[in-house]
This record gives C-alpha cells, structure tokens and sequence, in this order.
C-alpha cells in the first residue's frame, strides 16, 4: 500500500534554531514529493516538490528538503527558525494506484517556534 | 493571476439536508481535486478532475459527488448530510496537462458544520 508518513505530531523548536520535519514515504515505482504549510483558517500552501536530479531541493521561503532514496524519506529543513514559521506542515507524495495519479498526504506536522 | 476560489466560505446545515461547494480553479487549470479535512482523519482525497472527466476517485460514500464543467470550474455534492460529514472541504487545481508531477494549489476551503 502506498503511505506517507509524519512520525511527529509536533515539532518545537526556538527561533534561529535549525528545523527538521520528518516525512518518510512508502509508494510503487518513482516517487513524487511535496511538502505544504497550512497556515490557521487557510487551504494549503505549496513550498517544494522533489520530482528527478539533485536530492537537495529548495522551496519557498527558505525552506529545503532533502531526498533519501535508500532511507525513502523526505525530511523538511529550515537552517534558522522564525516564529512566522509556526503553522501545520503536509508531505505529501503522488503516486499510481487503480484509478490513475492520487495524492497522498501525511497526518501532518504542528511546527511552533518559540521566540 | 487569481487563486482558487470556494464558495460558500463557511456553511451550516442540518442533518439529511444536502450541500452543493463550487469551487475555480486557477485560470488555465484544467486539473480539479477535492479533499476532506478534518482533526481527526486529517486530509482525504475525494475526487480528481481533469477535463470534465472523474480520473480519480477516494473511498467516500456515494453521498459525495462531483462534477467539472467545460470552463474548469467544479461542484461538489453531499446528500442527505450526517454529522460526520462537518469538516473543511479543500479543493485544489493544477496545471498539469499529462503526468503527475505538478503540484497543487489549494483554496481557502469551505467550512461545513452539519448539526
């Protein structure tokens, strides 16, 4: 079955720290990864996508993602922590199944950054 | 260019009545899905559209319908209402005309609180 997984609920971590939000994914043939940010009352927001080539990928706001094909996952990174960083973070893959292309998302990940 | 609008915003109703959500996507989109969002079961894939036609359907009664029309624009449906059924409805379009690997962009969603 094809899954995504976001080991932690929650992710605290003080302002100009470094962040990581955990993703490991299970799918078919060659994976599609994403990650969004939900901010309060508001639809999802994308920030990086993993399609082919470098494993490093950059996104929005300074975030970067890093690819891991022998440990399959997709960890979120962020070297230095702001509190507007705070809010509900998707990883999402997008795989094959009977009906065609669907996307998976994972539970998702409260980031707070303290100040 | 515009986002992806959802209208109503928020909405209420009770239990057996029926709710139709309208959802525009991004001008040139042609890709339409819908998702439930709740704390509990988090973000479940409804349906995928491309091109008026259903390519992609999630595990949800026949309650939940769907439809695209020739300018991109798609409707949702829930009949006879449960309680259960109180969530935010996302949708989201792409600009993906074949493949897979577009990612999506999301609207505000439609609140909806069945009592």
């Amino acid at each position: 079955a094809q899954s995504v997984a976001q080991p932690e609920d929650q992710v605290n971590v003080a302002e100009g720290n470094p962040l990581t939000v955990k993703c490991t994914y299970s799918v078919s043939g060659n994976p599609y990864l994403f990650w969004y940010v939900q901010y309060p009352n508001r639809g999802l927001q994308f920030l990086l996508k993993y399609i082919t080539g470098d494993n490093l990928v950059k996104g929005s706001y300074g975030f970067e993602a890093e690819f891991n094909k022998s440990q399959t996952s997709f960890h979120l990174k962020k070297p230095s922590a702001l509190v507007s960083d705070s809010a509900l973070y998707f990883c999402a893959v997008r795989a094959l199944n009977t009906g065609g292309f669907k996307t998976i998302f994972g539970a998702g990940t409260r980031l707070f950054v303290k100040a | 260019k515009a986002g992806v609008t959802q209208t109503p915003r928020y909405l209420i109703k009770t239990r057996g009545q029926q709710v139709t959500l309208s959802c525009s996507p991004i001008s040139g989109h042609r890709s339409v899905s819908w998702y439930q969002q709740t704390p509990g079961q988090g973000l479940q894939f409804l349906f995928e559209y491309f091109s008026e036609t259903q390519r992609n359907k999630g595990n949800f009664p026949g309650r939940f319908s769907g439809r695209q029309f020739s300018n991109s624009r798609s409707e949702m449906n829930v009949s006879t209402l449960e309680l259960g059924d109180s969530a935010l409805y996302l949708c989201a379009s792409s600009s993906e005309t074949s493949g897979s690997y577009y990612e999506q962009y999301f609207g505000p969603g439609t609140r909806l609180t069945v009592t």
